[in-house]
């Protein structure tokens, strides 16, 4: 059984860099075959893709926020991560680490439990 | 940039059926666009419902469904229940790599 986990600080300045690690376990992100994502919901709000990242290290970004989004990923580690940088209270959000099929015609699986990040001073 | 909208919200009585849609600001929906589906409560991450217009995700009962309707993705949702209340997302592919979430549908069974 895959599980994804969000890690990283709840709370941010204004202006830093937003950074979270989504560990993997019961799968190989150097297996191929998936997408790893970074996914947000502002407070009572929907979702909003913000990108993914092949293991090869390709990545795909929200046009929105593409300016300000890094995804990486560490196979030996099997983690990938986000950063978001010049963070406004706008980026206030519960940020969830999901994994789609490499296919178009696949969805997002498995998904972490989503953890709650703060931009505040 | 393509904004996906969703009805805010619906309602259903229990034992009924309710079809929620899935729009483009600007075009049609069609299976290109490979819609999917997630239902989601409270404090929970989203779970997927229906995936490629049409295909329902291992372990979801069959009184979901998925189809294009006009110009529109589609969730039908037949003999609903007390816990099919939930909010709904679909998401729809862009091109390019591109996904976009609609702003969801909260749904009062009721």
């Amino acid at each position: 059984q895959v599980q994804l986990q969000e890690s990283g600080p709840g709370l941010v300045k204004p202006s830093q860099t937003l950074s979270l690690t989504c560990t993997v376990s019961g799968g190989s992100i150097s297996s191929g075959g998936y997408y790893w994502s970074w996914i947000r919901q502002h407070p009572g709000k929907g979702l909003e893709w913000i990108g993914y990242i092949y293991y090869s290290g390709s990545t795909y970004y929200n046009p929105s926020l593409k300016s300000r989004v890094t995804i990486s990923v560490d196979t030996s580690k099997n983690q990938f991560s986000l950063k978001l940088s010049s963070v406004t209270a706008a980026d206030t959000a519960v940020y969830y680490c999901a994994r789609k099929g490499y296919s178009y015609a696949s969805d997002f699986d498995y998904w972490g439990q989503g953890t709650l990040v703060t931009v505040s001073s | 940039q393509t904004v996906v909208t969703q009805e805010p919200s619906f309602s259903v009585s229990p034992g009924g059926t309710v079809t929620l849609t899935c729009a483009l600001s600007s075009g049609s929906v069609s299976t290109s666009y490979y819609p999917s589906w997630y239902q989601q409560t409270p404090g929970q991450a989203p779970r997927t419902l229906i995936y490629s217009t049409n295909t329902r995700s291992s372990g979801v009962p069959d009184r979901f469904s998925g189809s294009i309707l006009g110009n529109k993705a589609a969730l039908t949702i037949t003999g609903a229940q007390a816990d099919d209340e939930s909010d709904y997302y679909c998401v729809l592919y862009m091109g390019s790599g591109i996904w976009v979430f609609g702003g969801g549908t909260k749904l009062t069974v009721l």
